[in-house]
């Protein structure tokens, strides 16, 4: 059981390179989100989709952009990366908008430098 | 504004002790309750949920107790094993947030043997 894989684990990045996240699901759900995890802080919600073709803002958007053309991915993408990106994301997934608690990848390291 | 707060970053207790991390919130309209264990490296992984409509929700050696009228939620971990020993996080949803969960900062359980 796959669960939910992001690529990559790891990536250091020159301040104003570009680049995406990617995270893939094989359970089936309609509900993906990104998370940053910063030292010290909990999960703060960067993008959400609720289904196919369809994405949200969350807590804190600013810089990043997503995609979901396929119910199975979820893409995170840095335009132009900034040293305040330096983060570890999380994508997470859920079958349902509320119960049973979301499944989440094992995370990427970013380092913006 | 911090809607949902742990306000204990840490926390060591005896193996086979209890364990007991609280959490707290502010926001009225969240009528859902998740707790999240991670370990390093790995991403968090749901241990228990709760329904507003509930006041406790028991799981093993995992219960976790609601109290809304103080805007207060509990976990407790009888008896507690080194294996416990991870980061928990607190989290909380509404049913109208497309199931958007809004996360505590954590509390380091440390279970001594």
């Amino acid at each position: 059981n796959a669960g939910v894989t992001q690529t990559p684990k790891f990536r250091v990045l020159k301040t104003g390179q570009s680049m995406t996240l990617l995270c893939a699901q094989d359970m089936n759900h309609e509900y993906m989100y990104w998370y940053r995890q910063d030292p010290g802080m909990g999960l703060r919600l960067i993008h959400y989709s609720v289904g196919e073709g369809t994405t949200a803002k969350g807590e804190v958007p600013d810089g990043y952009n997503v995609s979901r053309l396929k119910k199975q991915n979820f893409l995170l993408g840095l335009e132009s990366a900034a040293p305040s990106q330096t983060s570890v994301y999380f994508c997470a997934s859920s079958l349902d908008s509320f119960v049973g608690g979301y499944t989440f990848g094992s995370g990427t390291r970013l380092t913006v430098v | 504004d911090q809607q949902v707060k742990q306000n204990s970053p840490s926390l060591s207790v005896q193996e086979g002790r209890i364990s007991i991390l609280n959490c707290d919130y502010t926001n009225s309209m969240f009528d859902y309750f998740l707790w999240y264990k991670k370990y390093p490296a790995e991403g968090p992984t749901f241990l228990i949920s709760i329904s507003s409509i509930k006041d406790k929700n028991e799981d093993g050696r995992f219960t976790v107790f609601l109290n809304k009228s103080a805007k207060h939620l509990s976990l407790h971990i009888v008896p507690s094993q080194p294996g416990d020993s991870a980061v928990y996080f607190c989290a909380a949803s509404g049913n109208t947030n497309a199931g958007k969960s809004t996360f505590g900062d954590g509390t380091t359980l440390t279970v001594k043997p």
